[in-house]
């Protein structure tokens, strides 16, 4: 089946850095979301993307749909505590089911 | 506030048990999904289901079953509870095809399970 390969797996920082992550496919994707889960609870969505070459922002993280429609970042700038969790990318394909294809996810881990 | 609730948020259960998780939606959405998660793996999709009383197996279906009788509710059901099944259960629901775009998955809190 379809596949989103994301990176890196877990990041180590520092508040106030700058944070980049991203997800690769072999497929299109028509759709791509960013979803953040905190510890304990469910994942929540951060910020989607419709198409190709789209650059989205919402407060500090900006995401970017890739032209090829293959791939998808997420940066978040000047990290802070409360980022910490788990992230993860989505892409949802052309014409038919409605099922989202997750990336494994990226741990961050925040350090004051 | 639109919600998924997952009924509890933490069971411990014995093996060979029947158990149940369930999940209720205020949001009228047509669409339900079981995923669960394991470090390293990701959210993997075990069934979902598009209209009541319809289902689908996802990746992982095996030794799970569902039921929707009603729209809001989808329940997750562990036919004999095994130690593998130990793991943290997320629900989520959205909108018709073609309405997912307007915000993706909305995802109960989970419900962690440990089958000892």
């Amino acid at each position: 089946g379809q596949q989103l390969n994301q990176s890196p797996q877990s990041m180590f920082i520092q508040e106030g850095e700058d944070v980049s992550m991203n997800c690769t496919s072999s497929s299109i994707f028509n759709t791509w979301l960013w979803y953040k889960q905190d510890p304990g609870e469910g994942p929540v969505l951060l910020i989607a993307l419709y198409k190709a070459g789209e650059l989205t922002s919402n407060g500090r993280l900006t995401a970017q749909f890739g032209i090829t429609r293959k791939d998808s970042f997420l940066n978040i700038s000047a990290s802070i505590p409360s980022d910490v969790g788990i992230y993860f990318c989505a892409g949802l394909t052309q014409g038919g089911s409605e099922k989202l294809v997750f990336g494994k996810g990226t741990k961050l881990t925040v350090n004051p | 506030d639109v919600k998924v609730t997952q009924s509890s948020r933490y069971l411990v259960k014995r093996t060979g048990e029947k158990v149940f998780l369930e999940c209720v939606q205020d949001m009228d959405h047509e669409n339900m999904f079981w995923y669960r998660q394991d470090p390293g793996l990701g959210l993997r999709l075990i069934y979902f289901s598009y209209d009541v009383k319809m289902k689908e197996k996802g990746d992982i279906p095996e030794g799970y079953s569902v039921s929707r009788e009603k729209k809001e509710r989808f329940s997750l059901i562990l036919e004999s509870a095994s130690t593998n099944q130990t793991s943290m259960y997320l629900c989520a629901s959205s909108k018709t095809p073609g309405r997912v775009r307007l915000g993706g998955y909305t995802f109960g809190s989970g419900t962690r399970l440990t089958v000892v």
